[in-house]
Parts: C-alpha cells; sequence; structure tokens
C-alpha cells in the first residue's frame, strides 16, 4: 500500500513569490493534515480537514497561506507571497479517522532567500 | 509553560544499555500519548502509542504512562548506533479550543558503539 505521498521534496524560491506543495494521502484515510516544522523543532499543525472540510485552521496564517482539499482527497497547500520565515519543511499526514495514527509523508523543504 | 515538553538532548548512551526518554504535558484530559522517531531529514514514523496508564511493550520499546503525573516516557531496551534519531513525544490535548496532537520539540539519542 502506498503511504502518504507529497511533492516537491525540495523548493527554493525567492520572497515574495508563491509556492504551493501537493499531497495525496493514503487510500482510505478520511482525515488529512499539513504541519509545518522548523528546524529542531517538533511539527506545528496548520490545518486539519475531515473529508472536504477545514475543521480546524486556527493555526493557519490567513493572510497568505491557503488550502484546499477538493473531492476529499488530495490537497494543495499555497503560500502567497512567500516570507523568508517560512523557510520550513512541510509535512502532510493522514489517518483513517480523527486522532487514529497519523502516516506522515517525506514533506517538502522549503527555502526562501 | 510548554503544552508538551521534553528534554533537548542529546542523550548519549552506549550501544546495548537503555535509553529512557521522557515527556510531560500540560492537559489533565489528554487521552492519547504517541512516540514518534524522526531521523536526521526523514518525516516522522511511529514507534508506539498508549492510551492507559501503565507500561506497554513492543519489541526493545517500552511506552510507560502516568496521567496523574502527566507524564509519558519511552525506553529503548539494548540500544543499537541505528535508534539514533530524533524521538518526539506528541499527545492530544485541547489547544485553542481545538483537540489536536501537539508534539514536543524532541529529544536527540545519540547511541556511541
Amino acid at each position: 500500500e502506498a503511504g502518504v505521498v507529497q511533492s516537491p521534496r525540495y523548493k527554493i524560491i525567492e520572497k515574495k513569490q508563491p509556492v504551493a506543495f501537493w499531497c495525496n494521502p493514503i487510500s482510505g484515510h478520511n482525515t488529512l493534515y499539513w504541519y509545518r516544522q522548523n528546524l529542531g523543532q517538533g511539527p506545528e499543525l496548520l490545518i486539519r480537514y475531515e473529508n472536504e472540510e477545514a475543521v480546524d485552521d486556527s493555526q493557519l496564517p490567513k493572510d497568505r497561506f491557503s488550502a484546499e482539499r477538493l473531492k476529499g482527497v488530495d490537497s494543495t497547500l499555497k503560500i502567497q507571497p512567500a516570507e523568508l520565515g517560512d523557510s520550513a519543511v512541510y509535512l502532510c499526514a493522514s489517518s483513517p479517522g480523527t486522532w487514529d495514527i497519523q502516516y506522515f509523508g517525506a514533506g517538502t523543504r522549503l527555502s526562501v532567500l | 509553560q510548554k503544552e508538551v515538553e521534553q528534554n533537548s538532548g542529546p542523550l548519549s548512551v552506549p550501544e546495548g544499555a537503555i535509553a529512557s526518554l521522557n515527556c510531560t504535558y500540560s492537559d489533565r484530559g489528554s487521552q492519547s500519548f504517541f512516540w514518534y522517531r524522526q531521523y536526521s531529514g526523514k518525516s516522522p514514523e511511529l514507534i508506539m502509542s498508549i492510551y492507559s496508564n501503565g507500561d506497554k511493550e513492543d519489541g526493545r520499546f517500552t511506552a510507560q504512562l502516568n496521567k496523574a503525573s502527566q507524564y509519558v516516557s519511552l525506553l529503548i531496551r539494548d540500544s543499537q548506533p541505528s535508534d539514533s534519531a530524533t524521538y518526539l513525544c506528541a499527545v492530544t490535548l485541547n489547544s485553542g479550543g481545538y483537540n489536536k496532537l501537539i508534539f514536543g520539540a524532541g529529544t536527540r539519542l545519540a547511541v556511541h558503539p
């Protein structure tokens, strides 16, 4: 069974540019999470989806970040415009249901120059 | 007070020894507790989950939970160099009005031959 798939693995952009990350969760997993992990820190939740509904986006900086999960399967996280402080690893995770064990993708390492 | 606290380490142990990793959390109502292992440059992978007080053993790993003391630990017996990684404690708790999985900053474990 395929795990959580994320792309791209790495992205280098200049500040003020837009960037998008894509995630395909494990088949049949209804809950999808986007996390941001800064160096030396644990992952921090940005947004949680139950099927296609964003049920917790309280930590998402809504002035520049947006996310969507059309059809309740794969998801896209966008940053526009990117700032230097957005440099981090963006992790996608999925679980069969809310608060079941979460499985993480390989992540996207973003560098904003 | 951080919601989930871990000693950042590094915790250095000789090969074959027992490594003891500790974690405290702030929410007395927390019900689910997880240990993830993260190798450098990789994504977190689940090692153990524990939901009730006491010990849970899986191979060389033992998770211990004490809800009264708000404390969860991970013991690794017969430590191997391949166990060298950062270990993330994660706890489901209520934060900002939402239940979410909160990660500690991780403890870096170094097992030397």
